[in-house]
């Protein structure tokens, strides 16, 4: 079965500062990887996806990912972080089947200025 | 394209009675998804379809939730005999068939006292 570890429940950033989020995952086969972004009483909105290809992908709002099969990894990264990336990042899996997703528990951004 | 639309947004009953809830995918996709988050976990998936047909369903979905998208169109989603248990946001999802690109609806809270 999938699975998608996220190890941070929470990170603090300075605003302006750089940000990496970590995401392992489990799976069987190629993966298929997402990262998803959610404001307080929101949905989730996709950011970036990794299906083949290229294992650096690029994301809406200036982020990208990176996709470590060797280390099951796929991190998230910003250059510099601005305020209103505070929200919770998710990280998924597509599994084998049906195309649903198996998400992580969420990593919460806070920004401080 | 107006995206996902789910309705309520919010919604509190009390114990045993019975919920619906709507999602209205955007136009042309053809697979639609319910996914259930509580609080500090990620989402998880519940059910989907393909058009009309409801392809998987996960244990997750008892015997008191139903599913339906009569027309392949919008969704519903009805508890029956509600629990405090079932207090959570339930998303909606849509995508295109087989582009593993999901695209989230604000959600439904729902509230059981």
């Amino acid at each position: 079965a999938q699975s998608v570890t996220q190890p941070d429940i929470h990170i603090t950033v300075s605003e302006g500062a750089s940000l990496e989020l970590r995401c392992n995952y489990s799976y069987g086969a190629t993966p298929y990887l997402f990262w998803y972004v959610q404001s307080p009483g929101q949905g989730l909105q996709l950011l970036l996806k990794y299906f083949s290809g290229d294992t650096l992908v690029q994301g809406i709002k200036g982020f990208e990912a990176e996709f470590k099969r060797s280390q099951s990894s796929f991190n998230l990264r910003k250059p510099s972080v601005h305020w209103s990336d505070a929200a919770e990042y998710f990280c998924a899996v597509g599994a084998e089947y049906g195309n649903k997703l198996v998400f992580g528990a969420g990593t919460i951004l806070r920004v401080k200025s | 394209d107006t995206g996902v639309s789910q309705n309520p947004r919010h919604k509190i009953t009390k114990r045993g009675q019975n919920v619906t809830f709507r999602c209205d995918p955007i136009s042309e996709h053809n697979r639609l998804y319910w996914y259930r988050q509580t609080l500090g976990q990620g989402p998880e998936f519940l059910t989907y379809f393909q058009n009309e047909a409801q392809l998987e369903k996960s244990r997750l979905l008892s015997d008191r939730f139903s599913a339906e998208r009569p027309k392949g169109s919008f969704s519903t989603l009805e508890i029956q005999r509600t629990e405090q248990g079932d207090s959570a946001m339930y998303l909606c999802a849509s995508s295109l068939d087989s582009t593993y690109e999901q695209y989230f609806g604000p959600g439904t809270r729902l509230t059981v006292t």
